[in-house]
């Protein structure tokens, strides 16, 4: 079946760093693949998306790029904030079920000062 | 416009009771998800519904069951509540059309407890 993984938190980063958080997926066919960013007592809020192979999603200065060959969606922004502090999810569209989301188990992000 | 809303914030229950979680769509969404949320965990998806029909269902068992009005809001009820229903339940809305690509609009969640 389909499935996401992603890289275990929390990610703990320096106001400023560069932020990696890697995502691999297994689907059948070629599902859309989705960043949400779930903010504390919040809902989940979509952060960014890539249709289809070698698209970029960008949002906020966070990019992820859709790759095919690696079947992989890494998040990555160059110089984070202490506002970006959440947790970050990972998701693909199972093409079996129509609209439904498979997300992966999240990463939490710590930005410090 | 109106963002996703649900209602309760957060609820309390005991084994064996039922319980209803209610959510209400985006203006203009005609498509709503019902989404679980385990402590640490990533979202699960329970069932969609789209023109007050259940559109698909993940792998949740048949104490699990929903309604969608002519409004588009929607209704999750859960039977014979058990230690592991307790969870964050998210309600997302979107409009059918579009497919797949579509972004979600969740709302808050109700944090549900049963002791």
């Amino acid at each position: 079946g389909n499935s996401v993984t992603q890289m275990e938190g929390p990610v703990t980063l320096s106001e400023e760093a560069f932020l990696t958080i890697n995502c691999t997926y297994t689907a059948t066919g070629y599902p859309s693949l989705f960043w949400y960013v779930q903010y504390p007592g919040e809902g989940l809020q979509l952060l960014l998306k890539a249709t289809k192979a070698d698209d970029k999603g960008s949002n906020k200065g966070f990019e992820a790029t859709y790759r095919k060959e690696t079947t992989s969606f890494h998040l990555e922004k160059g110089s984070v904030q202490v506002s970006d502090s959440a947790v970050y999810f990972c998701a693909l569209s199972d093409l079996t079920s129509f609209q439904k989301l498979v997300f992966g188990t999240g990463t939490r992000l710590l930005v410090s000062p | 416009e109106t963002g996703v809303t649900q209602s309760p914030t957060h609820l309390i229950k005991t084994r064996g009771q039922q319980v209803t979680l209610r959510c209400s769509s985006q203006s203009g969404h005609n498509t709503v998800s019902w989404y679980q949320q385990a402590l640490g965990q990533g979202p699960q998806f329970i069932f969609q519904y789209y023109r007050e029909e259940e559109n698909g269902r993940g792998n949740f068992p048949p104490r699990f069951s929903g309604l969608q009005f002519p409004n588009y809001s929607s209704e999750l009820n859960v039977n014979a509540l058990e230690l592991d229903d307790s969870a964050l339940y998210l309600c997302a809305s979107s409009p059918a059309e579009g497919g797949p690509n579509n972004e979600q609009f969740f709302g808050p969640g109700t944090r549900l407890t049963v002791l």
